[in-house]
């Protein structure tokens, strides 16, 4: 079946540090990716996603290439913001027929210092 | 900007009662699906439904829950006998039918079972 693994975390990085949060994921066929971002106290955020190899989603300075052939979606950022503190999830969802569910990593919490 | 709206954002109940947590979707969008998180683990797919009816569901999702849309707004998961292990957050989402790729979460409600 489909999986994601995920960066362990926490995270913690000093305000305009470069960040990378590793995800790799097994899915059978061209899943899309995504990075969902969960601030303190709120729901799942849409932060990018890239639907079909070399694709490349970005969204508030935040960028992820999806790569085929190592079946990885890195989170990047060039320069991280106390205000970028939050839970990160990286997740797939299968291309398979009607399948819409979204399989998800275990999520690396971020914490950015100023 | 429309958002998926959840009640109550937190629900104590005893072991053995049911539970009705309730969920207003985005007004356009035709795909619902709910999702659990235990504490410390990863965000898991329940059931996904579309058209008045269920068109996936995990090993999770047994008899103990149902779905339904009783109204053209309200979207809602019914536990029937509460367990313990029941305790988590549940994320309801939607997506609409000229991006099923999206999925947009509410804030969850945080069920706590005694």
């Amino acid at each position: 079946g489909n999986s994601v693994t995920q960066m362990e975390g926490p995270v913690t990085l000093s305000e305009e540090a470069f960040l990378t949060i590793n995800c790799t994921y097994t899915a059978t066929g061209y899943p899309s990716l995504f990075w969902y971002v969960q601030y303190p106290g709120e729901g799942l955020q849409l932060l990018l996603k890239a639907t079909k190899a070399d694709d490349k989603g970005s969204n508030k300075g935040f960028e992820a290439t999806y790569r085929k052939e190592t079946t990885s979606f890195h989170l990047e950022k060039g320069s991280v913001q106390v205000s970028d503190s939050a839970v990160y999830f990286c997740a797939l969802r299968g291309f398979s027929g009607s399948a819409r569910q979204l399989t998800f990593g275990s999520g690396t919490q971020l914490t950015v210092l100023p | 900007e429309p958002e998926v709206t959840q009640t109550p954002s937190h629900q104590v109940t005893q072991m053995g009662q049911e539970v009705i947590l309730r969920c207003v979707p985005i007004s356009n969008h035709l795909y619902f699906y709910w999702y659990r998180q235990i504490l410390g683990q990863k965000v898991e797919f329940l059931v996904s439904f579309y058209n008045n009816e269920i068109s996936e569901k995990s090993e999770i999702f047994d008899d103990q829950f149902s779905v339904e849309r009783p109204d053209g707004s309200n979207f809602t998961l019914k536990i029937r006998s509460t367990k313990l292990e029941d305790s988590a957050m549940y994320f309801c989402a939607s997506s609409g039918a000229s991006d099923t790729d999206t999925q947009y979460f509410g804030p969850g409600t945080r069920l706590t079972v005694l």
